[in-house]
């Protein structure tokens, strides 16, 4: 598969155990923000995501945290497995328009 | 099945060509767009579309071009000018501007030799 996070930051946790992966944003206009996972040689896949009018959005084993005042996200994984294991994703998309911009990203690495 | 389309999967270019990247989608999508991946900088905008036979420059446009003649297809097209082009190229498209999930390919890998 492709490399893609050779200089990424690494998380790595134990299995079973909860994740926390953060990003920090630049746009205070975007209107979504949302989380992507990518795995090795793969285009990335959509997790979650969250309107800038929330605080807390839930889905099935993942909440997404978003933090205006301090332009700051993060995407909980509950129960990490090491099928988790990948490079995360925050991207932003523009109020009212199409634009999605991605942030460096986050290796999750899953210990059994 | 619907999807959305990248070939092809590996490229080699020569110094001082240009070369087109594939990008196909059936989703009858309205937006689409080219990012680039480098190792520790995560997914970079290239060109993005809202609708046929329109196109913005995202944050590296500089060095390539891109075209939107129909729904479904939205090349890209790496100019001699991109002085540094060998990388991951990815595309993606969804559906309108409400809309957050954007679904990728598999992605192009480019190699200038």
């Amino acid at each position: 598969g492709e490399s893609v996070g050779l200089h990424l930051p690494t998380l790595s946790v134990q299995e079973g155990d909860n994740s926390i992966i953060n990003c920090a944003y630049s746009n205070s206009a975007s209107d979504y923000f949302i989380w992507y996972k990518q795995e090795s040689g793969k285009g990335p896949q959509f997790i979650i995501d969250i309107r800038s009018n929330m605080d807390k959005r839930q889905g099935q084993r993942v909440t997404v945290l978003l933090n205006k005042t301090v332009k700051h996200l993060s995407l909980q994984i509950a129960a990490t497995q090491p099928g988790d294991s990948a490079v995360y994703f925050c991207a932003e998309k523009a109020g009212g328009y199409q634009k999605v911009t991605f942030g460096t990203g986050t290796k999750l690495q899953v210990i059994p | 099945d619907g999807g959305i389309t990248q070939s092809p999967k590996y490229l080699f270019r020569k110094e001082g060509q240009n070369v087109t990247l594939s990008c196909e989608q059936n989703l009858n999508h309205d937006a689409m767009y080219w990012y680039r991946q480098d190792p520790g900088q995560g997914l970079r905008l290239i060109y993005y579309s809202q609708i046929v036979n329109d196109f913005q420059k995202g944050d590296i446009a500089e060095g390539y071009s891109v075209s939107r003649e129909k729904k479904e297809s939205f090349p890209l097209t790496v100019t001699s000018a991109q002085k540094n082009p060998t990388a991951f190229y990815l595309c993606a498209s969804k559906y309108g501007p409400q809309n957050t999930e954007a679904f990728f390919g598999q992605g192009t890998r480019l190699t200038v030799v």
